[in-house]
């Protein structure tokens, strides 16, 4: 069964870093047929794709975002992580890390998410 | 990409069938057979219910139906119930490789 639990400081200093983990069980994330991801939502608000990675590729970031972020993989540990730099009250949103199912004919976009964690960009 | 457009409130009653659509443009919606909805009830991470435009994961019910003309995209929800009250977002695949939701209806059930 999988279980995927973000994990990271709720709370990050406007024009910080903001860090967060997501640990995934039940499933390795060295796989062909799964893209590892982030979407946010601001509070109140809509939701906010901003990438993903493919185990042999680079990440995919919106290009809003893609001079400030960065999603990584540790294979190691079964995480992934993603890094946004320089990050603004604007960046303040309940972050879930998601994994697309690839067949490799078909894919199931953000199939599976994680219960999110609030992350608050403070002065 | 901009955000796709979504009416911001949908409403029924029980039992009837509703409609939401989903518009953007040629380089997402109409360009691409990758148009998914989620549903995301309140205080809850989001789930995807349809996906390729028209199917539905294991799982998930088949009054949640799905359909694309041109640069629109729609979801049909049939038998209306209570427990389908939540938001829902639209999203497609785009030309830079990327995905873009919509901007997210309310449906409430009367």
């Amino acid at each position: 069964q999988l279980q995927m639990q973000e994990s990271g400081p709720g709370l990050v200093k406007a024009s910080g870093t903001l860090s967060l983990t997501c640990s995934v069980y039940g499933t390795p994330i060295r796989s062909e047929s799964y893209y590892w991801g982030w979407v946010r939502q601001p509070p109140g608000k809509g939701l906010e794709w901003i990438g993903n990675v493919f185990y042999n590729e680079n990440g995919h970031y919106d290009p809003s975002l893609e001079s400030r972020v960065t999603i990584s993989v540790d294979w190691s540990r079964n995480q992934f992580s993603l890094r946004l730099n320089s990050v603004t009250a604007a960046d303040t949103a309940v972050y879930y890390c998601t994994r697309d199912f690839w067949s490799g004919y078909y894919r199931r976009p953000l199939e599976d998410w994680g219960q999110g964690i609030l992350v608050t960009v403070a002065s | 990409h901009s955000a796709l457009t979504q009416p911001a409130s949908v409403s029924g009653s029980p039992g009837q069938s509703i409609t939401i659509s989903c518009t953007g443009t040629t380089s997402d919606v109409g360009g691409y057979e990758s148009v998914s909805w989620y549903q995301q009830r309140q205080g809850k991470a989001p789930e995807l219910i349809i996906f390729e435009v028209n199917s539905r994961p294991s799982g998930v019910s088949q009054r949640f139906s799905g359909s694309k003309s041109g640069n629109t995209a729609s979801l049909t929800i049939s038998g209306l119930r209570a427990e389908d009250e939540a938001d829902f977002y639209c999203s497609s695949y785009t030309s830079e490789n990327t995905y873009v939701f919509g901007s997210g209806t309310k449906v409430t059930v009367l």
